[in-house]
């Protein structure tokens, strides 16, 4: 069964808007984390934020931040003021604390986005 | 400044050809994973391995094998190369095994089994 899930193959924006990334995840372990990465054109995969199962308080990364609603077992990523250098493919990935594939990351499809002018 | 660098960074094979692609980290991680991103299925988990002499099969690991002799690599061989196994391939390090921990990614390599 797919852990991660993000459901929007492709997103749209217009420059300096607002835009949430969807990412829901299944795990039954009480311990793990969500990550998001960001993979521009040029190939290259860039970490952006990092939310705990137990953090209290949503994470926030300079324009980026987490959306972590623990019930629903989402974790959306919202970009602010977008920028067309934000243009590039998303992942959200997830480690769980007592997966049998140890520390790896288990990763969505990802979501395509496109920043406009 | 530490690194992890992949080669080569494109690559072109024939079907049946044993085929490896290096992996070099300078972070001095004990955890090192390869990856495979393929258009519709995001990156799935190929191997990885948590120290000298440690490996372990990930997601998809029929025809893919590691061997990890020291800390800094782990170079990833495709036995026998089929059309199936083109793709991108990411290699990455990690410092330790806490939950908090991302991963560092190489540059990648394409290949392409013809």
């Amino acid at each position: 069964a797919q852990k991660i899930t993000q459901t929007q193959p492709g997103m749209f924006v217009q420059e300096k808007e607002a835009v949430t990334l969807d990412c829901t995840y299944d795990t039954s372990d009480p311990s793990y984390g969500l990550f998001w990465y960001k993979q521009p054109s040029s190939g290259e995969m860039i970490f952006l934020i990092y939310q705990g199962s137990y953090d209290q308080q949503n994470a926030t990364e300079g324009r980026y931040s987490l959306n972590f609603q623990k019930a629903r077992k989402s974790a959306n990523l919202v970009i602010s003021a977008s920028q067309l250098g934000d243009s590039a493919m998303y992942f959200c990935a997830m480690r769980e604390g007592l997966s049998n594939s140890g520390y790896a990351l288990n990763f969505g499809k990802g979501t395509s986005l496109l920043v406009t002018p | 400044d530490a690194e992890i660098t992949q080669s080569p960074r494109h690559k072109i094979t024939e079907t049946g050809r044993q085929v490896t692609l290096a992996c070099h980290q300078t972070w001095n991680h004990n955890n090192m994973f390869w990856y495979r991103q393929d258009l519709g299925h995001g990156l799935r988990l190929i191997h990885y391995s948590y120290g000298v002499q440690d490996t372990n099969k990930g997601e998809v690991s029929d025809g893919y094998s590691v061997s990890r002799s020291n800390t800094e690599d782990l170079p990833l061989t495709l036995e026998s190369a089929a059309s199936s196994q083109t793709s991108v391939y990411f290699c990455a390090s990690s410092e330790s095994t806490g939950e908090e921990e991302k991963l560092f990614f190489g540059s990648g390599t394409q290949l392409s089994v013809l």
